[in-house]
Formats: C-alpha cells, sequence, structure tokens
C-alpha cells in the first residue's frame, strides 16, 4: 500500500467547508483512495473511496488530482458531529483480503 | 443501511478466562475481520475470514481463535484472557471484490482484562 500523509490536525468553523488534505505521491495505478474517520470512543466510519474521478456521496466529495499524487476530502459544511480523527489510505484490496492500516491521521476540530 | 454489531461495548475480564467476542453484519458480506486498536499502535488485524468456516492468521494472532460457523456471524475467542490483551477490539466486513470494496466497522468491545 503507498504512504499517505496528512497534517496532524486542523479547525474548521461549524457551517463551513472542511478540506483534507492527503498526499499519496507513490500511489500505484490500481491503488484507491479510502477515506475513514473514527469518532472517540466509537469504531472506524467508511465515508468516501475513489480511483480517478472526483466523488460524491451523502456524506462528502472526494477530489483526486490528475496525477493522482494527492486528493481532498470536503465535508460541504461541517458540523460539531464532524470532529472525529480522519484517515485516509491508499490501498488496491479495499481491505478485500488484507487488514486496513490507519496512519496517524488528521484531527479535525469543528469550533462553534 | 450497512450495521455490523458487536455484542458488548464495555467487558471487564479476569486473568485466565476464556473469553468470547461476537460480531454479527446484515450485509451478507463474505469477508469479515476482527482488529484491535491501541494508542500509538494503531489499528492491527488479528484474524479475517474470507467464507464460512474459513479464517486466515492476521499480524497479531499470538492468543487469539476465531470461529465462523454462519456466514453473518464471526467470533473472537480470547483463549486465556492476559493483561496485555486490554485493548479496544473492532470487528469489520467486506463485500468480496477487487479494489473497491471498503470496509465497515462495528462499535467496538472495550475489554479490560484484570
Amino acid at each position: 500500500d503507498a504512504k499517505t500523509t496528512q497534517p496532524p490536525s486542523m479547525d474548521c468553523a461549524e457551517g463551513r467547508a472542511a478540506n483534507l488534505p492527503c498526499n499519496h505521491s507513490t500511489i500505484s495505478g490500481n491503488e484507491y483512495v479510502y477515506w475513514y474517520r473514527q469518532i472517540h470512543s466509537q469504531g472506524p466510519q467508511y465515508i468516501i473511496h475513489g480511483l480517478k474521478n472526483n466523488e460524491t456521496n451523502e456524506m462528502a466529495s472526494l477530489i483526486i488530482t490528475e496525477d493522482r499524487k494527492s486528493s481532498t476530502l470536503i465535508l460541504p459544511h461541517a458540523t460539531l458531529r464532524d470532529t472525529a480523527v480522519y484517515y485516509c489510505i491508499a490501498e488496491n484490496s479495499g481491505g478485500g483480503a488484507d487488514g486496513l492500516t490507519f496512519g496517524k491521521g488528521t484531527h479535525l476540530i469543528i469550533q462553534p | 443501511d450497512v450495521k455490523v454489531t458487536q455484542s458488548s461495548r464495555y467487558l471487564v475480564k479476569r486473568t485466565g478466562e476464556k473469553v468470547f467476542l461476537e460480531c454479527v453484519q446484515d450485509m451478507d458480506h463474505e469477508n469479515m475481520f476482527w482488529y484491535r486498536q491501541d494508542p500509538g499502535l494503531g489499528l492491527r488485524l488479528i484474524y479475517f475470514s474470507y467464507d464460512v468456516k474459513m479464517k486466515e492468521k492476521g499480524d497479531i494472532p499470538e492468543g487469539y481463535s476465531v470461529s465462523r460457523e454462519k456466514k453473518e456471524r464471526f467470533s473472537l475467542i480470547l483463549e486465556s484472557a492476559s493483561t496485555n490483551q486490554t485493548s479496544m477490539y473492532l470487528c469489520a466486513s467486506s463485500a468480496r471484490g477487487y479494489g473497491n470494496q471498503p470496509q465497515h466497522f462495528g462499535d467496538g468491545t472495550r475489554l479490560s482484562i484484570l
């Protein structure tokens, strides 16, 4: 799995868009970018994933650069409940046959 | 909606006890996983199963066993609990497929071994 780099922490005002960057400069062609988050004392929650194209679902949008070396997770209207540690992973199995490995992630704090 | 249910949120057991952690998923997923999560060590895979009665060791299987008699249920067994098995235990499931199957997690069981 490609190594990913994320800022250790970020703040965002409630109601604003939260943009979380992730660098995965060594990603290979068949590796997907996955985002998970973990709210304190809960299990990780899947958010979104993509290969090349930008993706959007009810929770977030994922923007992947054309060279696929970095991506941005966008929470369009952040709420206090979005305070969590966000993990970016680049891998090609979806954990289908291998376990997931989370790095240190980004601790996103939504300020009222 | 996807649902992975772990039998207990909090559990306290004594050293030497046999401990059972249960996990049930309602998504008809083929793959199921058991992890433990410890501060500073991140997520570590204990065992996974890709089908009924099938199991594979993960990174840290020592001291644990698993059982998968039905597709929806995956049990983690601590044969003789020890204090170093105090941890947060997470169960996850995913559909079979290549490169496009996210894992869905339960809320975890915080296990304390005294």
